[in-house]
């Protein structure tokens, strides 16, 4: 049973559409994150949820829009997609009882936007 | 700055051989420290963390790394690689120990270790 899973695992999109990726986990964690791996493996954070509250909200243009349902899910809406928007996005969650660090990811949704 | 810093990029070995990966950082308090490992295609996975007390840390499968705060490293070893380490490895590190704006890891660049059979 997959502890953080996310679909579609690959995505292959023209500019300027809109597209979604759907981030479920089932560990039971209160804290819901976004990462982008860009081409050169670099991960960075993009958004942070904490019991459906966001609260981390990196400079990620406006295109980017998060949503929690509640707290087992966070969805990434990307609106009028750029090339540059090509890159591995990992879903990740944690329990945060004081912040420990231990991340559980989902295996990524690679977005190419040609 | 805070940062995180992973020199090799790439990393050949010998299946058998021990292995040694580099981790700088620069903050100005004792951080919390974690590699992590991504397999091809996978997402990452927590092998150890660091967060105060003995300097030598264990983890999963026969991995263990040292925090040296004179040298702000924390390098991660294993004396006999086999060939299923193949993978990506990545050091991080909280910049909000304990603090209320979540788990904010910050990633080195990654080293792809490659091991020869």
């Amino acid at each position: 049973d997959t502890a953080v899973s996310q679909t579609p695992k690959y995505l292959v999109t023209q500019m300027g559409n809109d597209k979604s990726i759907k981030c479920e986990q089932n560990l039971g964690h209160d804290t819901m994150y976004w990462y982008k791996q860009d081409s050169k493996k670099f991960l960075k954070i993009m958004f942070s949820y904490n019991n459906k509250e966001l609260i981390i909200n990196e400079t990620v243009p406006n295109r980017f829009s998060p949503k929690s349902p509640d707290k087992a899910h966070l969805n990434l809406h990307i609106n009028s997609l750029e090339l540059g928007d090509s890159a591995v996005y990992f879903c990740a969650s944690s329990q945060v009882p004081g912040g420990t660090g231990e991340l559980f990811f989902g295996e990524g949704s690679r977005l190419t936007v040609l | 700055a805070q940062s995180v810093t992973q020199p090799d990029i790439h990393i050949t070995v010998s299946e058998g051989a021990s292995l040694e990966l580099r981790c700088n950082y620069s903050y100005g308090a004792t951080p919390y420290l974690f590699w992590y490992v991504q397999s091809p295609g996978q997402g990452l996975q927590l092998l150890l963390k660091y967060f105060s007390g003995d300097t030598l840390v264990q983890g999963i499968k026969g991995f263990e790394a040292e925090f040296k705060r004179s040298q702000s490293s924390f390098n991660l070893r294993k004396p006999s690689v086999h060939w299923s380490d193949a993978a990506e490895y990545f050091c991080a590190f909280l910049a909000s120990p304990g603090g209320g704006g979540g788990n904010k890891l910050t990633f080195g660049t990654g080293t792809q270790l490659k091991v020869e059979l």
